[in-house]
């Protein structure tokens, strides 16, 4: 499963949102529990990633709640509701589908 | 606290070999599957492999598949990837990440340095 973000990166003015967009190459809905294998992890430079979002929208321990995540199947979003400082980060969206798992190319977000 | 401590990590000459540890600790990890994850300088996140919380079940990417062979041992709360006919490409911190149904928490990583 080939998994596309968009855009690759991103300026963003303190305050306002960002939208970061996600494309799965098939479905990531498994129909018997009607859950989607999609996470969304940030990176700030050197450092591990971090868990934002798992089965497409459910935030993570300890995740602020400016971050969403929506999305079905094939197509997913990352929300940030009013941009920090701190948010400057590189976000990846990763399908634990099926293996061999994959993730997104990254989108930098930075501050306009 | 759950704590993920990867070590292993160095220079490698083209075609040599290294195995990486995972220590943990803070979770009982034997209920837990487990992933390797690796991130080249400057690149981002490429998935390795993954291991079932008994052993059992094991996949690879296919860049890896043949030369990597990922294990674990419950006793001592320890993942392992054993890397073998190692290549320039393979150059990456290399993360242990644990699986509680997504993978959700990741060590700080260990680099790998394939180069002559």
């Amino acid at each position: 499963i080939v998994m596309t973000q968009s855009p690759d990166s991103l300026a963003v003015s303190l305050g306002e949102r960002a939208t970061i967009n996600c494309k799965s190459s098939q479905s990531v809905l498994f129909s018997s529990n009607n859950k989607n294998y999609l996470a969304w992890y940030q990176q700030k430079p050197g450092q591990p990633p971090t868990l934002l979002i798992s089965w497409a929208s459910t935030r993570g321990s300890g995740v602020p709640d400016r971050f969403s995540g929506s999305g079905s199947e094939t197509d997913f979003t990352l929300s940030i509701s009013s941009l920090q400082a701190e948010d400057v980060a590189v976000y990846y969206c990763h399908q634990y589908y099926s293996p061999p798992h994959t993730f997104g190319q990254g989108t930098k977000l930075e501050i306009k | 606290e759950v704590q993920l401590v990867e070590s292993g990590g160095g220079l490698v000459q083209p075609g040599g070999s290294l195995r990486l540890s995972c220590a943990a600790s803070g979770f009982t990890f034997s209920s837990y599957w487990m992933h390797w994850v690796r991130q080249a300088p400057g690149k981002g996140l490429v998935w390795v492999s993954h291991i079932s919380f008994d052993g059992t079940t094991i996949n690879y990417a296919d860049s890896v598949k043949g030369r990597f062979t990922i294990s674990r041992d419950n006793a001592k709360n320890t993942l392992y990837l054993e890397m073998n006919g190692l290549r320039a490409e393979d150059t990456a911190v290399y993360y242990c990440v644990r699986d509680s149904g997504c993978p959700d928490f990741w060590g700080q990583g260990t680099l790998v340095t394939v180069s002559s």
